[in-house]
């Protein structure tokens, strides 16, 4: 079956402190990622997809095939950050974008 | 403004009733998704509509159904509400190829009482 798994509800770290939010996938073939993220009280929005290498607000994410898992980084955690970060596969067959349970951020002084 | 917009914003409603959600996708769109968004259960998803036709299917109940029109706004219908389907309802819309972006609305926020 189909799984994407975000095991840390809730993520706590200093400002400063690097950060990494685990996805792990288990799906058939080769899904295209993302993270999305939902800041408070805002709609939910594309912070990366891996097919374009990208960095945005210094948030990586590295597509390890072996382990399935597709993990977002930050060296340096800054206070807006905190937020509500989701992975999601997206598989073009069955045409579904699917979303882990999610992890809370939270950025601290 | 992500382009895709959600009527209404709120609704509080009592058990046994049924409502109608709407979501206008972003313009060129012709995928729309919901999802469902409980504080602990995170975004659920529900069905996914491409071009007026259902294509994939989530965790929907039975007591609720969806369907995309020909200009292709889709309603979810939500009926004999429960206090449990309380919840945030997002729709978004791709335009249907891989690799492309999912823009969400700003949800309807769903009290049953």
């Amino acid at each position: 079956a189909q799984r994407v798994t975000q095991p840390e509800k809730l993520l706590s770290v200093f400002k400063g402190a690097p950060v990494e939010l685990k996805c792990n996938y288990s799906y058939s073939g080769s899904p295209e990622l993302f993270w999305y993220v939902q800041y408070s009280r805002q709609r939910l929005q594309l912070l990366l997809r891996h097919i374009s290498r990208e960095s945005i607000k210094g948030f990586t994410a590295d597509l390890n095939k072996g382990e399935t898992s597709f993990h977002l980084k930050k060296p340096f955690a800054q206070e807006e950050d905190s937020a509500m970060y989701y992975c999601a596969p997206y598989t073009g067959t069955a045409s579904k974008l699917t979303f882990g349970t999610g992890t809370r951020l939270q950025v601290t002084l | 403004d992500s382009g895709v917009t959600q009527t209404p914003k709120h609704l509080i409603t009592a058990t046994g009733q049924r409502v109608t959600l709407r979501c206008s996708p972003r313009s060129g769109d012709l995928s729309v998704y919901w999802y469902q968004q409980s504080l602990d259960q995170g975004l659920q998803f529900l069905i996914q509509y491409y071009n007026g036709e259902e294509r994939a299917k989530g965790n929907i109940l039975e007591r609720f159904s969806a369907q995309q029109f020909p200009d292709l706004h889709s309603e979810l219908n939500l009926s004999s509400l429960e206090l449990g389907d309380s919840a945030l309802y997002f729709c978004a819309s791709t335009s249907g190829q891989m690799n492309t972006e999912a823009f969400f609305g700003q949800g309807t926020r769903l009290t049953v009482v």
